[in-house]
């Protein structure tokens, strides 16, 4: 199965911020990876597909980038909102294995 | 777009079964290839299973392969995700999933469900 991972596990931020998440698959995925936002007790929220594709209704402070095994997920000017955790998520293989999270906290 | 409303989750003993189902509204749910995610407390988000259209492709996380089964019934708009042989490792928030509809063999998971709770415990 590829793996992926993520770093950090916890980014601490302050309104306003340039916040960058890694995530690196095992193996090549292409970009055939999709990043989430999900919050406490709420269901996974999808923000990007094929690696830097803007899902509809997303803000556009959200971006992505990466291709092969090394991915990132940027948010412009961390707002209030943000405050979640993020997961990543290959859709190369059957098997659509996520990152461990990275949570983003408060400063 | 299709909404998604998970229901069957409860309190299990180690060994037993339950079975999930998620029901689907407002689209075409026979469109979308349907997945089931699970969550265990405090932990990350961990697929378990994924069902094609016509159900002619399914797969399994290695975790739950020969205990778990998924099916849908497309006149129904249901997915469901039978679950025996249940051990404490199963307890989580379960979803279901839909992907988003595009000539891809895999994609992204784009409309969820609230999830319903499994607790496996004696």
């Amino acid at each position: 199965d590829i793996q992926m991972t993520q770093s950090p596990s916890t980014l601490s931020a302050s309104v306003g911020d340039r916040v960058t998440i890694t995530c690196r698959a095992s193996q090549s995925i292409s970009s055939w990876l999709a990043w989430y936002q999900q919050k406490p007790g709420k269901a996974p929220n999808l923000l990007i597909y094929k690696a830097s594709s803007l899902e509809t209704g997303v803000p556009s402070r959200f971006s992505g980038s990466g291709s092969g095994t090394e991915f990132t997920l940027t948010i412009s000017s961390l707002q209030p909102d943000d405050f979640a955790t993020y997961y990543c998520q290959q859709y190369d293989t059957y098997s659509r294995t996520f990152g461990q999270g990275t949570k983003v906290e408060i400063k | 777009e299709v909404q998604l409303v998970e229901s069957g989750g409860g309190l299990v003993k180690p060994g037993g079964s339950l079975r999930l189902s998620c029901a689907a509204s407002g689209s075409t749910f026979s469109s979308y290839n349907m997945n089931w995610v699970r969550q265990a407390p405090g932990k990350g988000l961990e697929w378990v299973s994924s069902i094609s259209i016509r159900s002619g492709y399914i797969y399994y996380a290695d975790s739950v392969q020969g205990r778990f089964t998924i099916s849908r019934d497309n006149a129904k708009n249901s997915l469901y995700l039978q679950m025996n042989s249940l051990r404490a490792e199963d307890t989580a928030v379960y979803y279901c999933a839909s992907e988003k509809v595009t000539a891809l063999v895999y994609d992204a998971f784009d409309i969820w469900g609230q999830g319903t709770m499994v607790t496996v415990s004696s």
